[in-house]
């Protein structure tokens, strides 16, 4: 099946550092999703991103499907940043659609 | 005006019980999903359902047990629980549309708040 990578697998910054978080996919997807798992669990939908970049306030992402990569970019992070990104690929077959996922980035941001 | 929402929240209970956890999205979905967030925090697909049909069962064992009462609904019963299941388990909901060729191209998938079980 398709792998899912992600770097680095933790990042520790102080409040107003900026940052970028990768994510390496193995085959062509239909579509990459990333997410932010805060510490109460819930998983919050950043952005749905097949190719191209998109902008949401402080966090961006690009994603190069023809070099099967995204990056998502925090700028001038906040405390309430602090959690796991998570990237998800979407592969649609005949035999139904589903994310992958990767094993996350776990973001600290101290103040 | 929750999307996608799961009872309950926490779920204790002890080995070899039979529990259910419901989840129902308000998003007119056709398409909803079941994934388990292990201990190490990942995330893997179980079961994926459209229009109340089955159509991915990710090897999981035939203890769990999804059923889809109706579009907006996806429960998932556990028979004969055992410590390794405890986990997060999400439900999610999304939009397929066709594109050609059998496939279908699935939309933004949105995620429940999860349920936490522990079995003792």
């Amino acid at each position: 099946g398709i792998q899912v990578e992600q770097s680095p697998p933790d990042l520790i910054l102080q409040e107003g550092a900026n940052s970028t978080l990768r994510c390496n996919f193995s085959d062509s997807v239909n579509n990459l999703q990333w997410f932010h798992q805060n510490p109460w669990g819930q998983l919050i939908n950043l952005f749905y991103i097949p190719s191209g970049t998109k902008q949401n306030g402080r966090l961006s992402a690009t994603t190069v499907a023809t070099e099967r990569y995204s990056l998502l970019y925090i700028s001038s992070s906040q405390t309430t940043d602090s959690g796991v990104y998570f990237c998800a690929v979407l592969l649609s077959e005949t035999s139904g659609s589903r994310l992958t996922f990767g094993e996350g980035t776990q973001l600290t941001v101290n103040p | 005006d929750t999307a996608v929402s799961q009872t309950p929240k926490y779920l204790v209970t002890q080995m070899g019980n039979d529990k259910s956890i419901k989840c129902e999205q308000n998003l007119g979905h056709d398409t909803m999903y079941w994934y388990k967030q292990d201990s190490k925090k990942f995330l893997k697909i179980m079961f994926s359902y459209n229009n109340k049909e089955l159509i991915i069962n990710e090897t999981v064992p035939n203890r769990f047990s999804p059923k889809s009462p109706d579009k907006a609904h996806l429960n998932l019963h556990i028979n004969s629980l055992e410590l390794g299941d405890s986990a997060v388990y999400f439900c999610a909901s999304s939009q397929e549309r066709p594109s050609g060729g059998g496939y279908a191209h699935t939309d933004t998938q949105y995620f429940g708040p999860g349920t936490r079980l522990t079995v003792l």
